[in-house]
């Protein structure tokens, strides 16, 4: 079982900030939180990722709370490319797996 | 670029036929992944590779078998396809882990049909 929780749907204006949650409430000291993101057609694609602190790269910003129950990642202007399914995962640092949920479906509406 | 490639896009079997999925990175990966993605299911890992003639399985391996002769290619074979695995089947590669970054590259997918 994937260890998130995320709402199954959200939308956002184009040029606007989007802003997906995730829960992961059971996660484990040496446990990262992932995120992926699914284009329609396409295989899925590596965002970001961050242990406890924010993180920020060219495509998004990855903010955890405190206590690392759950986190939120920020895309700060989307636009309709960004419509997809975006995943947040957690995986222990040794693993190599990914266990996907079935995610977030972002629609970025003109 | 780091490339994973798949062999085909789609591809249309009948039940009972021998089913060959290839998978090819060019980025010397020690890891090599297969998964299959259905509506309502999201991707679910089917078999996995860390090195060369290794194997685990996934989640879902039942139906499925695996080999990877070379580093850079991790065949998925369906011995006697059935109905129940229509499905896209995705690969992926990734470095051996380093601690706490171990991207995964995906491949475009094969879109399995069995009549």
């Amino acid at each position: 079982d994937a260890k998130t929780t995320q709402p199954p749907s959200m939308d956002c204006a184009e040029g606007r900030a989007a802003n997906l949650p995730c829960n992961h409430s059971t996660i484990s000291g040496n446990e990262y939180v992932y995120w992926y993101r699914q284009i329609h057609s396409q295989g899925p694609q590596y965002i970001i990722h961050g242990l406890k602190n924010n993180e920020t790269n060219e495509m998004a910003s990855l903010i955890i709370t405190e206590d690392r129950k759950s986190s939120t990642l920020i895309l700060p202007h989307a636009t309709l490319r960004d419509t997809a399914v975006y995943y947040c995962i957690v995986r222990v640092a040794y693993d190599s797996k990914l266990t996907f949920g079935k995610g977030i479906t972002l629609s970025v509406r003109p | 670029d780091v490339k994973v490639t798949q062999s085909s896009r789609y591809l249309v079997k009948r039940t009972g036929e021998k089913v060959f999925l290839e998978c090819v990175q060019d980025m010397d990966h020690e890891n090599m992944f297969w998964y299959r993605q259905d509506p309502g299911l999201g991707l679910r890992l089917i078999y996995f590779s860390y090195d060369v003639k290794m194997k685990e399985k996934g989640d879902i391996p039942e139906g499925y078998s695996v080999s990877r002769e070379k580093k850079e290619r991790f065949s998925l074979i369906l011995e006697s396809a059935s109905t129940n695995q229509t499905s896209m089947y995705l690969c992926a590669s990734s470095e051996k882990g380093l601690a706490g970054y171990n991207e995964q590259f995906f491949g475009p997918g094969t879109r399995l049909t069995v009549l």
